[in-house]
């Protein structure tokens, strides 16, 4: 099984809102990463967790706020967000010690 | 930092035909390859990978080969069917950056 989970699949929110993304694996993954995809563009990564401690940010704005609670869950705390920030926001898992890196589905953000 | 080069950017085939993708990676430490097809509104979805002690690997209508001198890997789909229609990524990952950098995408059409 190398099923990631997001939640949810679409979410549309306006610059004062705050909103958080979900993602979850029960693969035993212990890295966890998100990414930040733009239409006709590949992934960038945002930021990388390993064994639930933030090991790479990307310089991205403290408007995007990661948080990993256990080893199966990762969020993505959003809050004032702009119009540019509308993308698919994608999460992914990694066995350490394997290269292999798992996707989830994305979840579709527009900024209103 | 590593740099990935793709082409060709769109590429549309008959059924039946085969395809091959080209990429180009600059940093030498880099080894481990993989290929994601990402169908319109999913998450990339993890087809074939090679790493560098490898020089070809080929599961069912895939393969990918990989040139470590040039610094090029390539994917091969042959026999392409309708469902082969997607968005290809080829990623690197190792050496200084730890982290899968990706090319800029194939869109791929089988046209019938």
């Amino acid at each position: 099984d190398t099923e990631v989970t997001q939640t949810p699949k679409h979410l549309v929110m306006g610059m004062t809102n705050k909103k958080s993304l979900k993602c979850e694996q029960h693969m035993g993954h212990r890295a966890m990463y998100w990414y930040k995809q733009k239409a006709k563009k590949p992934p960038e990564l945002m930021f990388v967790y390993s064994y639930e401690k933030l090991s790479i940010n990307e310089s991205v704005p403290s408007r995007f706020s990661p948080e990993c609670p256990n080893s199966s869950l990762l969020n993505l705390h959003l809050h004032a967000l702009q119009p540019e920030d509308s993308a698919l926001y994608l999460c992914a898992s990694r066995m350490t010690g394997m290269d292999e890196q798992y996707f989830g589905p994305g979840t579709r953000l527009t900024v209103t | 930092g590593e740099n990935v080069e793709q082409h060709p950017s769109t590429l549309s085939v008959q059924e039946g035909d085969s395809a091959v993708i080209k990429c180009t990676y600059s940093d030498s430490a880099s080894n481990y390859f993989p290929w994601y097809k990402q169908e319109l509104g999913k998450g990339p979805q993890l087809i074939i990978d090679i790493r560098s002690n490898v020089g070809e690997k080929k599961d069912q209508r895939i393969a990918v080969t990989l040139n470590k001198t040039a610094k090029h890997f390539s994917l091969h789909i042959t026999e392409t069917q309708p469902e082969d229609s997607a968005v290809y990524f080829c990623a690197a990952y190792g050496g200084t950056a730890s982290k899968l950098t990706f090319g800029t995408g194939t869109r791929l059409q089988v046209t019938l």
